[in-house]
């Protein structure tokens, strides 16, 4: 079974900082892992995803992501917050076997002025 | 715009009635999916369509229903509706359905249940 953990469900940086959102997963098989963010009163939209090619995966407002076997990780990384990043950031697996995505429970991103 | 649509945007309705969710995938997606987002469980995948077959079942419930037709549009029957069910249902599209499609969101019904 392929689950998937987001630790904190806010998380809250100066305008400005570096932006670390956590993802570890579980999968028996290789994965296949996306972001996706949701901005209020709005669908979601895929920031970026991995599916075995390289293990830093570039995304969509300068987001970035690395895919860490041995450390079951997959981290959401931005190197300088804007508030327009303010939004609930959704991790997500899946894999060959499954093409069901086990979501994550989601962070809420808060941008401080 | 992800070029999903979904109606309506909302719905008002009350506890023990059928409702009807309908969505329409992107141009040439075949696949479509259908989640509830609600405070208390979060984002829940209901069940998945493809080329008008189900494919994948979620986490729906008995009382929920639904098809893909062969316009590929699809709907969600809810029925016997309880308070229980007043959440956010977001359907959303992929090109093929695999595990590495990036499923593109429409922007949600709101359903209340009074």
């Amino acid at each position: 079974a392929q689950s998937v953990t987001q630790l904190g469900s806010h998380v809250s940086v100066s305008e400005g900082a570096l932006v670390l959102l956590r993802c570890n997963y579980s999968s028996s098989v290789p994965p296949y892992l996306f972001w996706y963010v949701q901005y209020p009163n709005q669908g979601l939209q895929l920031l970026l995803k991995y599916t075995s090619a390289a293990t830093l995966v570039k995304g969509i407002n300068g987001f970035e992501a690395e895919f860490k076997k041995s450390e079951t990780s997959f981290h959401l990384t931005k190197p300088s917050a804007h508030m327009s990043d303010a939004a609930e950031y959704f991790c997500a697996v899946s894999s060959r076997s499954n093409y069901q995505l086990i979501w994550g429970a989601g962070t809420k991103l808060i941008i401080k002025p | 715009d992800s070029g999903v649509t979904q109606t309506p945007k909302h719905l008002i309705t009350a506890t023990g009635q059928r409702v009807t969710l309908r969505c329409s995938p992107r141009s040439g997606d075949l696949s479509v999916y259908w989640y509830q987002q609600s405070l208390d469980q979060g984002l829940q995948f209901l069940i998945q369509y493809y080329n008008g077959e189900e494919r994948a079942k979620g986490n729906i419930l008995e009382r929920f229903s639904a098809q893909q037709f062969p316009d590929l549009h699809s709907e969600l029957n809810l029925s016997s509706l309880e308070l229980g069910d007043s959440a956010l249902y977001f359907c959303a599209s992929s090109t093929s359905g695999g595990s590495t499609d990036t499923q593109y969101f429409g922007p949600g019904t709101r359903l209340t249940v009074l």
